[in-house]
């Protein structure tokens, strides 16, 4: 089993849409948790933490369940420019430093 | 600010060849990592160097692959006897410690091995 597993996709979305994307995490003992976003042949940036109580940054909703391992991503009222691919990302448990184990991405595309 | 560069952009080189890939983490960032993505995967954990402490060598997928970094800056990434399944987007990181999750990356190096 992948230790950070999410759904590849693609979503196809039109604007205006609310997409949400799902990760699931093998080790129960993570602690932190981030969904980064990667443009088209870019570099991974940070979009935002998971907090255990879920968290929102304006249209973007994430939620922790620690129970079940799993994390979620909402994008409310999607813009031509969440087009992108999410990267699930859980620490990896058992070092001395911020070890990050990342997912391999759900491809998001919105279309007009 | 000037954020985390990578040199060179783009490499083609030919089986068998060695390469190196450089990294110039932000200033004032302790801790350094190297990532490799292929083509529909995740990023790769390769490496990670924390100062002047010894690194995590952990992700190196074999021993044609070396890293150092100098005066706790720079950072090298060599490839020697470069194979076809070496090609991937090779990425530095780097964060303001060892224990600051946020990391910071460059814009990778894109290697083709023909």
């Amino acid at each position: 089993r992948k230790e950070v597993e999410q759904d590849p996709g693609p979503f196809n979305v039109p604007e205006g849409a609310t997409v949400a994307f799902n990760c699931t995490y093998s080790n129960s003992a993570s602690q932190s948790f981030f969904w980064y976003r990667q443009d088209c042949r870019k570099e991974p940036k940070l979009l935002m933490s998971v907090y255990s109580s879920g968290n929102e940054d304006g249209r973007f909703t994430a939620q922790l369940n620690r129970a079940s391992q799993y994390i979620s991503l909402l994008i409310r009222d999607s813009k031509l420019s969440d087009s992108a691919t999410y990267l699930c990302v859980v620490n990896t448990p058992g070092t001395s430093y911020g070890k990050l184990t990342f997912g391999q991405g759900t491809i998001l595309t919105v279309h007009p | 600010g000037a954020g985390v560069s990578q040199s060179p952009s783009n490499k083609v080189t030919e089986k068998g060849k060695d390469v190196e890939l450089r990294c110039d983490p932000i200033s004032g960032h302790t801790a350094l990592y190297w990532y490799r993505q292929s083509l529909g995967q995740g990023l790769e954990f390769l490496i990670y160097f924390q100062g002047n402490s010894a690194p995590d060598k952990s992700g190196l997928p074999s021993d044609r692959f070396s890293a150092e970094r100098t005066g706790g800056s720079v950072s090298t990434l060599t490839i020697q006897r470069t194979q076809q399944e070496d090609s991937a987007v090779y990425l530095c990181a780097s964060s303001l410690s060892g224990f600051a999750y946020e990391q910071y990356f460059g814009p990778g190096t894109r290697l083709t091995v023909t």
